[in-house]
């Protein structure tokens, strides 16, 4: 099945150590999004690709950064995680930017920060 | 902008009863609607998405929903809950964000069904 698969499911790091979450998707869709899904909380996005194309949410911290260095792969990088990223980060994609287009999520990875 | 409201963040019904989950929308073009569900641990998936075809709009696991532009709603229904159906629910519009869409998402609503 086509699908979004998200590693690891779970990811433990220090106070101030850079942390790599990865997404990967057989779908072939253009557009990888980024969310953070802090408990009981909408998810949030933090940016979105558009094929090579980066946006940036306008109140994303510059702690954190993305890549995409092909169509199938999204990193989502965290340079020094504080105590308030541990969260749920969901990665997601959609076909294309025409209306109506669903996001289809992986299943998130979630991070400790000890 | 776009935005969506959901009434009722915690929502409880008996196995087999009603499930009625609200969202109203605020949309100053016609909306593309979606609702998602999240169990514990796991990412969103589709349960349906109201595009400009019919207002009434059949999902998965037995769920539809009414778009009702007079009301400015999109509410979840399913006629008889099951213990699999707890989870957090969360009604979204996409909107754009530069050349692209994104989706704008209510806080969710998060249901349990009691034996």
């Amino acid at each position: 099945d086509a699908m979004v698969i998200q590693n690891p499911r779970y990811q433990v790091t220090q106070f101030g150590k850079p942390v790599t979450l990865s997404c990967s998707q057989t779908l072939n869709h253009n557009v990888m999004y980024w969310y953070q899904q802090k408990s009981s909380q909408a998810p949030k996005l933090l940016f979105h690709y558009y094929d090579k194309d980066f946006n940036n949410e306008a109140d994303t911290p510059d702690n954190f950064q993305s890549r995409r260095p092909n169509t199938s792969f999204c990193f989502l990088d965290i340079r020094s995680p504080g105590l308030g990223d541990a969260a749920m980060y969901l990665c997601a994609t959609s076909k294309g930017s025409q209306s109506g287009q669903p996001q289809h999520f992986g299943d998130g990875t979630r991070l400790s920060i000890l | 902008a776009q935005s969506v409201t959901q009434l009722g963040s915690h929502v409880s019904v008996s196995e087999g009863a009603l499930v009625l989950l609200r969202c109203n929308y605020s949309s100053s073009v016609p909306p593309y609607l979606f609702w998602y569900v999240q169990y514990p641990n796991q990412g969103l998936q589709l349960l349906l998405k109201y595009t400009s075809a019919a207002t009434l709009v059949k999902g998965i696991n037995g769920f539809e929903a009414e778009f009702k532009k007079s009301e400015t709603s999109f509410h979840l229904t399913k006629p008889s809950a099951h213990m699999s159906d707890a989870a957090e629910y969360f009604c979204a519009v996409s909107d754009w964000a530069g050349n692209n869409r994104k989706l704008i998402w209510g806080l969710g609503t998060s249901l349990a069904v009691n034996p």
